[in-house]
């Protein structure tokens, strides 16, 4: 069956050290694999999406890596804030997939002080 | 602004009754998507269509309906068949192969 995880514990790390959160898929061929995040009681808001031929993207402090042979993506937040605290969630578009995303169960960040 | 817009944002439902959950856009995108959220489980993807009078099921339709008579348009019905419809539901659009946009999402109790 496919699957995509996420670490289902909550993640903590202190202010200013870089959160790494990982997404790993099971019997999927991606077209495309993008991190989203989520607040409480919220619509999650999209941040970076990369195509399966890229091995890295960069946005500000937010850098994405794939790894299409590991399965594996993952996603990493430099000098980590306070405000960066969330649910992160990542998804997946499969080639010839329908144009549907299905996304993984979501790792919680908390960065403390 | 551009964007996705739900109602209600909370909604209490009798057992044995519809309910329909608006979403509309003005994004102008041709695909749009219902999504329901339960704790700890992630995104799961009950309804998506991918232009006017046309819709797919998802992973998980079972008890639900949709339809798509207008581009800005996608309302979801959560019916009696659904056993267990307390959750957080999720309406989304985008253009293929782009990110999807995301409503404040409407949560519905079952008392």
């Amino acid at each position: 069956s496919q699957k995509i995880e996420q670490n289902s514990e909550a993640l903590n790390i202190q202010e200013g050290k870089t959160a790494t959160l990982t997404c790993n898929y099971t019997n999927y061929s991606p077209a495309y694999l993008q991190w989203y995040r989520q607040d409480p009681g919220r619509g999650p808001v999209f941040l970076l999406l990369i195509r399966e031929n890229e091995k890295e993207k960069r946005k500000e402090r937010l850098k994405v890596t794939f790894d299409t042979t590991l399965k594996q993506s993952l996603f990493h937040i430099t000098a980590s804030q306070p405000a960066d605290s969330a649910t992160y969630l990542c998804a997946l578009e499969i080639t010839g997939g329908g144009n549907k995303l299905t996304f993984g169960t979501g790792t919680q960040l908390k960065v403390e002080l | 602004d551009g964007g996705i817009t739900q109602s209600p944002k909370y909604l209490f439902r009798k057992e044995g009754q519809n309910v329909t959950l608006s979403c509309e856009q003005n994004l102008n995108h041709d695909a749009m998507y219902w999504y329901r959220q339960d704790p700890g489980q992630g995104l799961r993807l009950i309804y998506y269509s991918q232009i006017v009078n046309d819709f797919q099921k998802g992973d998980i339709a079972e008890g639900y309906s949709v339809s798509r008579e207008k581009k800005e348009s996608f309302p979801l019905t959560v019916t009696s068949a659904q056993k267990n419809p307390t959750a957080f539901y999720l309406c989304a659009s985008r253009v293929p192969g782009g990110e999807l946009f995301f409503g404040e999402g409407s949560r519905l109790t079952v008392l």
